[in-house]
Formats: C-alpha cells, sequence, structure tokens
C-alpha cells in the first residue's frame, strides 16, 4: 500500500524566511510526485510533478526536489500570499488505476507579514 | 487551461433526501475523473474513479449504492448522495486528467446533511 507522510503539520515563517516542508513516500514503483497547494475551503491547485530522482523544478518561489525516498518543497522567501496548505500526492504503478493519487495529509504554512 | 469546474459550491439538504454534484472539464477532454472527500483537517481520501462510458471503480470502503457516479460524457461526471444523511457531510472535490501524469481539481463543493 502506498504511504505518504508530510512534515512539519504546521510551519509558521516570518515573511522572508525561508524554509523546506518534506514529503516522505512509500511505493512499489513511483510513477509521479505531486505537489499542489490548497486554500481554505477550495479544491488543490497543481504545482509541480517529479518523475524521477534527481529530478527538481521551480515556479517562483518554490522550488520542489525529488530522492527515492523523499521530496522537498523548498520555500525561498516567503511572503504572506504563500501561506496555504501544500499537499504532497504520489502516484504508483501498483495495481488498478494507474491515476490513482495518494495525499499526504499536508502541511499548513503560515506566513507573517 | 486545465480548468475543472464543479456545481454546486455548496449546498444543504435534509437528511434522506439525494444529492446530485457536477463535475466538469472546461477546457479539455477527461478520459478520467476522480471524486474525493476531504473531512476538516484531514487530506483527500480517494472515493471512486470513473471512466468516459464504463463503470465507476469504488475504492475500498466505498458504498457504491450510495455515492453513484456517471461519466456520461469526455466532460462531465456526476457524483450523486443517495439517501445522504449527518456522516456524509463533507467537501467533496473532483479531479480530471487527460494524461495519466496531470491531474486538475475542481473547487470542491461542501455539503452539508442536516
Amino acid at each position: 500500500e502506498d504511504q505518504v507522510t508530510q512534515s512539519p503539520e504546521a510551519l509558521r515563517l516570518q515573511e522572508g524566511e525561508s524554509s523546506s516542508l518534506n514529503c516522505s513516500y512509500t511505493v512499489s514503483g513511483l510513477r509521479g510526485l505531486f505537489w499542489y497547494r490548497q486554500d481554505p475551503g477550495k479544491g488543490p491547485e497543481f504545482l509541480f510533478t517529479l518523475y524521477s530522482a534527481g529530478e527538481e523544478k521551480e515556479k517562483e518561489r518554490l522550488k520542489a526536489t525529488l530522492t527515492k525516498k523523499e521530496s522537498f518543497l523548498h520555500i525561498t522567501a516567503p511572503k504572506p500570499e504563500d501561506s496555504a496548505t501544500y499537499l504532497c500526492a504520489v502516484q504508483s504503478n501498483s495495481g488498478g488505476s494507474n491515476y490513482k493519487l495518494t495525499f499526504g495529509k499536508g502541511t499548513l504554512l503560515t506566513v507573517n507579514p | 487551461g486545465a480548468v475543472v469546474s464543479q456545481h454546486p459550491s455548496w449546498v444543504i439538504c435534509k437528511s434522506g433526501t439525494s444529492v446530485k454534484i457536477e463535475c466538469r472539464s472546461l477546457d479539455f477532454q477527461a478520459t478520467t475523473m476522480f471524486w474525493y472527500r476531504q473531512f476538516p483537517k484531514q487530506s483527500l481520501m480517494l472515493m471512486a474513479t470513473s471512466n468516459e462510458g464504463s463503470k465507476a471503480t469504488y475504492e475500498q470502503g466505498v458504498e457504491k449504492d450510495k455515492f453513484l457516479i456517471n461519466h456520461a460524457s469526455l466532460t462531465l461526471s456526476t457524483l450523486t448522495v443517495t439517501s445522504a444523511h449527518p456522516e456524509d457531510s463533507s467537501f467533496y472535490i473532483c479531479s480530471a486528467g487527460w494524461t495519466e501524469y496531470e491531474q486538475y481539481f475542481g473547487p470542491g463543493t461542501r455539503l452539508t446533511v442536516t
């Protein structure tokens, strides 16, 4: 069974204070690792998909990296508008739908001005 | 691009009634759509996967007779919660994709059963 563990559960930063969120995963065969941002009362917003260890992707102040066991979402000089819950999900080669995503519980990021 | 809509955005119904939620891909054709449920401060739990023109595949523990899913076209899937009870109150979110590597989520539907 695929498993995704995100840490920390909650993170408070001051504006401009860089940090990283962690996503550890266990899958039989990784097809892709996804990062989403979710604002309260809304659906997740797609950020990145990573496919293989060593891959990195960037978008504005966010940078996602991937190893064989975990992924990091680095936030550089965050702003208050980056406050949200960040969700990590994996898609595996295990039986069933190849499209199925297994989500972690998320990290609630709060950036104070 | 890659916009997914849901309707309604929130609904309140009485216990015992049925509620239908629509999920539409607005600017692409979705071969597969997914329905998730999210309880407060919990992550998304996949309920079922639907492919256009075929029966939905339900996750273990999800009652297929209670949560009816119809994927009538490449742009529309519906979830009907039959004989809703207060424990069915939750945030229901659909997603759609046209490849196995991209999934885009709708804004969600807040269901409250009184």
